[in-house]
């Protein structure tokens, strides 16, 4: 079975500083896809970064990173120089190849305050 | 556009039916729907591809959905009972299986 853990349920920060989201998974299939969103009050989903499970390189795109690492099923998201506005709770999620189908882990609600 | 839902809020009593309508971003030909709440998070319900069901998770048959011709999907919640107090999200992605879902602002359903 496949299952998507983010073991930070809140995290808080101060305007500026870099912050980390931890998420790990579980899959036995060989091609997956992970996403982050992000889910702001308003309550819609917005898709952040997207890696397949061949594609180990990290990248910085912006004010978010990311470090796909298969060894330790490991799928973790930084956002450097952290805004107000990134407030909202992130959530993790997996896709086994083809199916569609994402599940989601719990969500890290973060909150950046001023 | 980005993917479209409606209504916006419903407000339901124990036994009625509801159904929510999504259209998707145009293009796009699979239309996938969740289920969020506080207890079980964000779950996924069923998705549709060509008018076709193509995949289904874990729900009661109180749960059904079907897709239109040009993509537009409904999903139908019949008998209700207060644990389907939810946001419903529906995602939309195009024909190619590596494609990535969008999501639409969601419809809350409370269940009275």
């Amino acid at each position: 079975a496949q299952k998507v853990t983010q073991a930070q349920t809140e995290i808080s920060v101060v305007e500026k500083e870099d912050v980390t989201l931890d998420c790990v998974y579980e899959t036995r299939d060989t091609t997956y896809y992970l996403f982050w969103y992000k889910q702001p009050p308003s309550g819609e989903l917005v898709f952040l970064i997207r890696r397949n499970s061949f594609d180990e390189q990290n990248e910085i795109s912006g004010r978010y990173s990311w470090n796909f690492q298969k060894s330790t099923s490991s799928f973790n998201f930084t956002i450097t120089a952290s805004q107000v506005v990134d407030s909202a709770v992130y959530f993790c999620a997996l896709e086994q190849g083809g199916s569609e189908k994402l599940v989601f882990g719990k969500g890290t609600k973060l909150t950046v305050n001023p | 556009t980005g993917v479209t839902q409606s209504p916006t809020h419903l407000i339901k009593t124990r036994g009625q039916q509801v159904t929510l309508s999504c259209s998707p971003i145009s293009g796009h030909r699979s239309v996938s729907w969740y289920q969020q709440t506080p207890g079980q998070g964000l779950q996924f319900l069923f998705e549709y591809f060509s008018e076709t069901q193509r995949n289904k998770g874990n729900f009661p048959g109180r749960f059904s959905g079907r897709q239109f011709s040009n993509s537009r999907s409904e999903m139908n919640v019949s008998t209700l009972e207060l644990g389907d107090s939810a946001l419903y999200l529906c995602a939309s992605s195009s024909t190619d299986h590596t494609d990535t879902q969008y999501f639409g602002p969601g419809t809350r359903l409370t269940v009275l």
